[in-house]
């Protein structure tokens, strides 16, 4: 069935940037998303990229598809303090359906 | 723009007991889900609603869980009788329609069952 995979823990140093790594398996995904979730709430979309693109800049984040090996990533460049949440990585099969990881938690160190 | 509004934030009950969850989507939003997050891990589908259909409720342990939407709009969750396993954060997301490519997520409502 559909899976999709993202290493638990992540710890950087403020300024450093941070790349969070995600594997997926359905070849038939349309999108593919980064949520951030912070204590307390609900998830918050970030960003996200269409299957077809290999690429998205949007400001300090990066997303890079490698569609071949089904492995998205997201680099937070220039990491705060404030970024320190957990970041779910989640991909939309033809169905429409959006299937989440587990979630990566980032550690920012001042 | 008003948020997806979940009530209540948290609740805490006995095994056994009832418990019901709200959720106001945004307004003009056909599509609702409601996912279940136990700690440590990503959201989970439980049920979709498309108005007042239910789209996709194929992780929905039906033999305790039970939602409905009334008129298209607001949704309630319910789990009649809770389990100890039934402890997580139930979220309500809604969108424009199925197709849409982004949802927008409630705060969720924390249940802790002892």
């Amino acid at each position: 069935g559909e899976d999709v995979e993202q290493s638990l823990f992540l710890s950087v140093r403020e300024g450093d940037s941070s790349v969070i790594n995600c594997t997926y398996t359905d070849s038939s995904s349309t999108y593919l998303y980064w949520y951030k979730q912070e204590p307390g709430a609900g998830l918050q979309l970030l960003t996200y990229i269409f299957s077809n693109m290999d690429m998205k800049q949007d400001q300090r984040l990066t997303v890079l598809l490698n569609k071949k090996d089904k492995h998205l990533s997201l680099r937070i460049a220039d990491t705060q303090t404030g970024d320190s949440a957990i970041y779910f990585c989640a991909e939309r099969g033809g169905g429409f359906k959006t299937i989440f990881g587990a979630g990566t938690r980032l550690f920012v160190k001042a | 723009e008003a948020g997806v509004a979940q009530s209540p934030r948290y609740k805490i009950i006995e095994k056994r007991q009832s418990v019901a969850f709200w959720c106001n989507p945004i307004s003009g939003h056909a599509t609702l889900y409601w996912y279940q997050q136990i700690l440590g891990q990503g959201p989970k589908l439980l049920i979709q609603f498309q108005n007042n259909g239910v789209v996709d409720d194929s992780q929905l342990p039906k033999d305790r869980f039970s939602a409905e939407r009334l008129k298209g709009v607001d949704s309630t969750l319910k789990i009649q009788p809770a389990k100890l396993e039934d402890s997580a954060v139930y979220l309500c997301a809604s969108s424009l329609d199925p197709r849409a490519y982004e949802q927008y997520f409630g705060p969720g409502t924390r249940l802790t069952v002892t």
